[in-house]
Parts: structure tokens; sequence; C-alpha cells
């Protein structure tokens, strides 16, 4: 499978308990992106990496949620001290640098928060 | 977050009818994307649009990008069952801030064999 994986599919948390998803992208794809997605409604832009530098996040990226993609190539999403608004489901996208190149998404981690 | 303004949020329709949807914006974007959804899935990518006045077709899939670079519509024709989903339209701004997307909130089709 060429496209982009992100693991676990599903995670049911206990508030108050840190929590980690993995996304690997399309493997030349130097560009990575984490959205949120809430129910009923559209995915929203958390933060971008290209190669192992973060240079974006949104005001959505509270200081529990970090980010990294300390090769180049994974990334991982950590939520700290998860409350129960965390509830969502968590995207990750690859694209390549150049213009014109589309976002390709993965299946998502849907995150409950008990 | 800011999210673009899709319209109609759900339509029920017959099979065999033809579906319009669209998208609006009071900001410039450089790319259109329209994305279908379905339950327990990520996005998956439909048509790309890079061109103001840009007419794409994929199948029975047609989307336009708006000639004022603030809107774009998505057709289906002689819709089936397996159009069930989430639609959903995305603009891009391109920039050197790296090209993150807007959605839409959605609009939710359902087909009636």
């Amino acid at each position: 499978d060429t496209g982009v994986s992100q693991n676990p599919r599903h995670k049911i948390t206990k508030r108050g308990q840190n929590v980690t998803f993995r996304c690997d992208p399309i493997s030349e794809h130097n560009r990575l992106y984490w959205y949120r997605q809430t129910l009923g409604q559209g995915p929203e832009f958390l933060t971008y990496f290209q190669n192992e530098a973060q240079l974006e996040k949104s005001r959505l990226l509270s200081d529990r949620f970090s980010a990294e993609r300390p090769k180049g190539s994974f990334s991982t999403l950590e939520i700290q001290r998860t409350e129960q608004g965390d509830s969502a489901m968590y995207l990750c996208a690859s694209s390549l640098t150049s213009m014109n190149t589309e976002a390709f998404f993965g299946q998502g981690t849907r995150l409950t928060v008990v | 977050g800011q999210q673009l303004n899709q319209s109609p949020q759900s339509m029920f329709i017959q099979e065999g009818e033809d579906v319009s949807m669209n998208c609006t914006s009071s900001s410039i974007f450089n790319t259109w994307l329209w994305y279908k959804q379905e339950p327990g899935e990520g996005p998956v990518l439909l048509i790309a649009l890079y061109k103001a006045g840009e007419l794409t077709s994929n199948g029975r899939l047609t989307a336009q990008f708006g000639i004022t670079r603030k809107d774009s519509f998505l057709n289906i024709s002689a819709s089936i069952p397996s159009d069930v989903g989430i639609y959903f339209c995305a603009g891009q701004l391109l920039n050197n801030a790296g090209n993150m997307l807007t959605f839409g909130g959605g609009t939710r089709l359902m087909v009636k064999p």
C-alpha cells in the first residue's frame, strides 16, 4: 500500500491520559499535514511539516498538543492531559512541495476521550 | 476555525438523478479541490482545479473553478447508490506557508435506489 497510513485507527482513552498517533506519508512526499475533524464538520488544519521542519501551527493547536517529524519521514502527534473536547478524528495528509500538487489523506485516527 | 460556505448541507435523491453542490468563500483561492469521505475513512480526492474558469471532469463528476476564484461547484450525473457519502470542497492558497487546505462544512449525499 503506497498511500498515507495512520495508526491506530481508533483510540479510547480516559480524560487526563496522554495519547500519541503516528502517520506514515506517501514515501516521496516532503510535506506532511495534520488536521482535526469533529462530527459534522470539515477537517481543520492543525500543523504542517516540510521535511523535518514544523513550519506552521494553527491556533487550534494548544500547548497540550505536540507534533514531530524527526527524520522527515513519519510523524507523531501527541496530546497530553486529554480532555473530552479533544474527541475527534485526527487526519494526516501528505503532498509534494511543488506547485499544483494535491494533498492525499490517510484514513484517520478516531480519538474518544471518556 | 474558518470554513468555506458549502451548500446544500444534505441531499436525498433518487438513483439516476443529477446532483449539484457548490462552495463559496470570501477569500480568493489558487486551487479548489473536491473530496469524498465515507464513514470512518479519510477524505479521498475526486477533482483538483488550478485555474479560474477551469472545468474538469472525472467520469460522472464535473467541477468548475469560479471565475472570481471565490467559488466552485461539483456536479454528479446519473447518481448511483455508491455515490453516497459526504462531499467536501477545499480551497488552497499557494504560498510559502505550506498550502494548507480550508474546508467547507460538507454536503451529505444520500441516494435512494
